[in-house]
């Protein structure tokens, strides 16, 4: 949906190791978002950008940090990975308020 | 914060039969939307529907924002309607969308 695109697709990683997710979108859309998802909590929502170099952070955000240099790409950075962030992410795109959210593919990352 | 509730929580329904699901939320809202989460995991939008009532195809979906909560109507279901519906809601001033956990609905022939 919306053209966007989540890299890598699948990734198994070990404990300690720095892990970077890529979001990119093609709609020019100013707010993107990242999502975590896990059986029993539905979506829960890590960071957010409201704009280039315009972040906030979510209701789970402690491990995570976010970077946004250009409109069209969102890096997720997980600076030391831990077996609790084993997960499913999700990217998402579009404006707050009365609009619609677009999510990309996920990406399912493994942390052993 | 806002708190959103689904239900049921799980749904078996063989193929043909009509379904109702709930969300029910804890504050006003101004932006609500249903998603369906198919079985290979991909987020579908379904409806942006903050209040009133839409139809596509064999979903509807009806919002009542003064009582707080919001259905979707599945009709004739059909295999390929399985998976996980989610209700997700933005409240008064924030710029997040908040997710229920979900309905995961399983339709058999």
């Amino acid at each position: 949906d919306a053209g966007i695109t989540q890299s890598p697709r699948h990734k198994v990683t070990e404990t300690g190791t720095p892990v970077t997710l890529r979001c990119h979108q093609t709609e020019n859309h100013r707010y993107m978002y990242w999502y975590r998802q896990d059986p029993g909590h539905g979506l829960r929502l890590i960071h957010y950008s409201y704009g280039v170099k315009d972040t906030d952070k979510g209701e789970v955000s402690d491990g995570y940090s976010v970077s946004r240099s250009k409109t069209e790409d969102f890096l997720l950075t997980l600076e030391s990975a831990t077996s609790s962030q084993t997960s499913v992410y999700f990217c998402a795109t579009g404006p707050p308020g009365p609009d619609t959210q677009y999510f990309g593919p996920g990406t399912r990352l493994t942390v052993l | 914060g806002i708190q959103v509730e689904q239900s049921p929580p799980d749904l078996i329904l063989q193929e043909g039969a009509n379904s109702t699901l709930r969300c029910n939320f804890s504050d006003s809202v101004n932006n609500l939307q249903w998603f369906h989460q198919n079985p290979w995991g991909q987020l579908i939008n379904l409806f942006y529907i903050p209040s009133g009532t839409k139809q596509n195809g064999r979903l509807s979906a009806t919002t009542v924002a003064t009582e707080r909560y919001s259905l979707l109507y599945i009709s004739s279901s059909q295999t390929t309607d399985s998976g996980v519906y989610f209700c997700a809601v933005v409240a008064g001033t924030a710029s997040k969308l908040t997710f229920g956990t979900g309905t995961r609905l399983q339709v058999t022939l």
